[in-house]
């Protein structure tokens, strides 16, 4: 398997417009999480998934933010409209449900400004 | 105060020495994990445990749910040992992770 896939690796947006970032999580896991990384607060959950359904949002900042799991293989989290507070580097991971330990993407490094 | 510290915050050690980071948590978890990201920025897990020791190559983690606390060992460290090394734990019930600040390892040659 080639791993958590994340796209695009690196995003440069001027604030107010919206932001897409994708993920395709390892076949077969039925976990998905999305968490943020800034220098000032290190990594923090965003929000995550079991089987397709959004369990734990309670990382997601403000109405801003929103994620989609459509089907087992694909994930967005959306940002509309972008600030440049919401520069970070942004990762997706996935697990088996109760194995607990989690594959991580290689990021979405996003630049607002 | 965080839920999980982690010290020291950076370390700076000579090749071959042996490397210590610790991890003491404050609420009722499931797991702890230690991860380590490289200057490129890729998150790896290393470890996942709820007791005891495991050990992989090189590196050695160990727990005490007693105590609350948890340990990250390198023996004869290199400088591809090099990375932040993140402590992270599930809260029980929960698969949600809740990260230390991270320790920053340098290995000079």
């Amino acid at each position: 398997d080639a791993g958590v896939i994340q796209s695009p690796r690196h995003e440069v947006t001027e604030m107010g417009q919206e932001v897409t970032l994708r993920c395709k999580p390892i076949s077969g896991h039925n976990s998905l999480f999305w968490y943020r990384q800034t220098m000032m607060r290190g990594l923090e959950l965003l929000i995550y998934f079991n089987n397709n359904v959004p369990i734990d949002d309670s990382g997601m900042p403000e109405d801003r933010f929103s994620a989609k799991m459509p089907n087992a293989s694909f994930s967005t989290l959306k940002i509309q409209p972008s600030e440049p507070r919401d520069s970070a580097v942004y990762f997706c991971a996935s697990s088996f449900y109760g194995a607990t330990e989690a594959f991580f993407g290689q990021g979405t490094r996003l630049t607002v400004v | 105060k965080n839920e999980v510290e982690q010290s020291p915050q950076n370390l700076t050690a000579q090749e071959g020495e042996f490397i210590t980071i610790n991890c003491s948590y404050s609420v009722g978890i499931s797991a702890l994990h230690w991860l380590q990201q490289h200057p490129g920025g890729g998150i790896v897990s290393l470890f996942m445990l709820s007791s005891g020791k495991k050990k992989h190559g090189r590196l050695i983690a160990t727990i005490n749910i007693q105590e609350k606390h948890s340990s990250l060992h390198i023996t004869a460290s290199h400088p591809r040992d090099s990375a932040v090394y993140i402590c992270a734990v599930s809260k029980g019930g929960s698969e949600k992770l809740v990260f230390g600040k991270g320790t920053k390892l340098t290995v000079n040659p």
